[in-house]
């Protein structure tokens, strides 16, 4: 079945360093895929998305890009604040059907300043 | 517009008894589905609820059930309640066909003693 598959954390940066966590998927067909970020205490909320092979999905300074010879959608950030130490998910969904999204496992990033 | 809004935020329950999650819908949204976080790990999809009709179901056993109301309002029911059902419960809400907008609830965290 579908998967996504994240660097485990924890990940300890200090502020202004550049980040990256790394996330693969195995999927049928070509799917959507997602990164979500959880602070603590609260739900998941939509950080970048991306549609079909090569978009690149940015917000808030965050970027991944979809590479499907990889089959990879590491996100990257090229300054880090302490306002990002969340809990950040990658995840997919496939664009036909009625399917659900599929998470990997999530990696915490802390900075400190 | 109004977000995701979960009740109640925290619950003690004691192994084999009943409990009731619910979930109020994004304004505009006709679609929720329901995700289980276990501590550590990323949400498993539990089920998916489309015009008050179960559309999609994950791995979960059958005492997992729920209902989706006319104004698009969600119950997530878990019966003779297992320790393992310890997590925190997110409820997602969706306009089908549009773009995979989930808009996520805060959650509830149940705690199964």
């Amino acid at each position: 079945g579908d998967s996504v598959t994240q660097m485990e954390g924890p990940v300890t940066l200090s502020e202004e360093a550049f980040l990256t966590i790394n996330c693969t998927y195995t999927a049928t067909g070509y799917p959507s895929l997602f990164w979500y970020v959880q602070y603590p205490g609260e739900g998941l909320q939509l950080l970048l998305k991306a549609t079909k092979a090569d978009d690149k999905g940015s917000n808030k300074g965050f970027e991944a890009t979809y590479r499907k010879e990889t089959t990879s959608f590491h996100l990257e950030k090229g300054s880090v604040q302490v306002s990002d130490s969340a809990v950040y998910f990658c995840a997919l969904i496939r664009n036909s059907g009625n399917t659900p999204l599929v998470f990997g496992k999530g990696t915490r990033l802390s900075v400190i300043a | 517009e109004t977000g995701v809004t979960q009740s109640p935020t925290h619950l003690i329950k004691t192994r084999g008894q009943q409990v009731t999650l619910r979930c109020s819908s994004q304004s505009g949204h006709n679609t929720v589905s329901w995700y289980q976080q276990a501590l550590g790990q990323g949400p498993q999809f539990i089920f998916q609820y489309y015009r008050e009709e179960e559309n999609g179901r994950g791995n979960f056993p059958p005492r997992f059930s729920g209902l989706q109301f006319p104004n698009y309002s969600s119950e997530l029911n878990v019966n003779a309640l297992e320790l393992d059902d310890s997590a925190l419960y997110l409820c997602a809400s969706s306009l089908t066909g549009v773009d995979y907008g989930y808009t996520f609830g805060s959650g509830t965290r149940l705690t199964v003693v």
